[in-house]
């Protein structure tokens, strides 16, 4: 079975600087999704950046960049001028092709102003 | 594109209760899927469907548990004879293949079994 581990339980980072969340995942498969999602508190789980593990390219989303590593199978986002907003849970989590998608245990960030 | 809709949003029963819970895909989304989350855990999947067809079920998803598409468009989630170890977040998503899978979420209902 397909497992996703993020090891930074909670994470903090001070208001515009860059902070980088980590997430390792484990299959046997070539293709495969992995995504970032953020859940504020209380609020509903929100997409933040999402890797087609077929294209080498590493996908971006204004402040929000991964950091893609199919050998390693290392998915790390970074989060760059940070703001206080960006204060939330964020889930690493793989799909293959539409199946369910198995989820991280979750970093928590808090930002500091 | 109204979003993943869940109904109620908050839910409290006495144990040995049945609760049933709905959700409301995207339109057009041929997948539904079902998750549970515990207070700062990661959601854990418990099942999916694929228009009425249920596809796949988690061995988390007990025989108390029970979950319908009846017309591949909305679907319910049947807890009976809730127990404490219930309570939690249900969450819901669906979604669609274009440009590449995407999955929405719901905003969830949270049971609380006492």
């Amino acid at each position: 079975a397909q497992t996703v581990t993020q090891s930074q339980p909670e994470m903090s980072v001070q208001e515009a600087e860059t902070v980088t969340l980590s997430c390792t995942y484990d299959t046997s498969e070539s293709d495969y999704y992995l995504f970032w999602y953020k859940q504020p508190p209380s609020r509903q789980m929100i997409l933040v950046i999402r890797q087609e593990a077929y294209k080498q390219q590493n996908a971006t989303e204004n402040r929000f960049s991964v950091n893609f590593q199919k050998a390693a199978k290392s998915f790390s986002l970074k989060i760059s001028d940070s703001q206080l907003g960006d204060a939330a849970m964020y889930f690493c989590a793989y799909s293959e092709a539409g199946n369910m998608l198995t989820f991280g245990g979750g970093t928590r960030l808090m930002v500091k102003p | 594109d109204t979003g993943v809709s869940q109904d109620p949003r908050h839910k409290i029963t006495k144990r040995g209760q049945n609760v049933t819970f709905r959700c409301d895909p995207i339109s057009e989304h041929n997948r539904l899927y079902w998750y549970r989350q515990t207070l700062g855990q990661g959601p854990e999947f418990l099942t999916y469907f694929q228009n009425e067809a249920q596809l796949e079920k988690s061995r988390l998803l007990s025989d108390r548990f029970s979950a319908e598409r009846p017309k591949g468009s909305f679907s319910t989630l049947e807890i009976q004879r809730t127990e404490q170890g219930d309570s939690a977040m249900y969450l819901c998503a669906s979604s669609y293949r274009n440009r590449g899978w995407g999955y929405t979420f719901g905003s969830g209902t949270r049971l609380t079994v006492v």
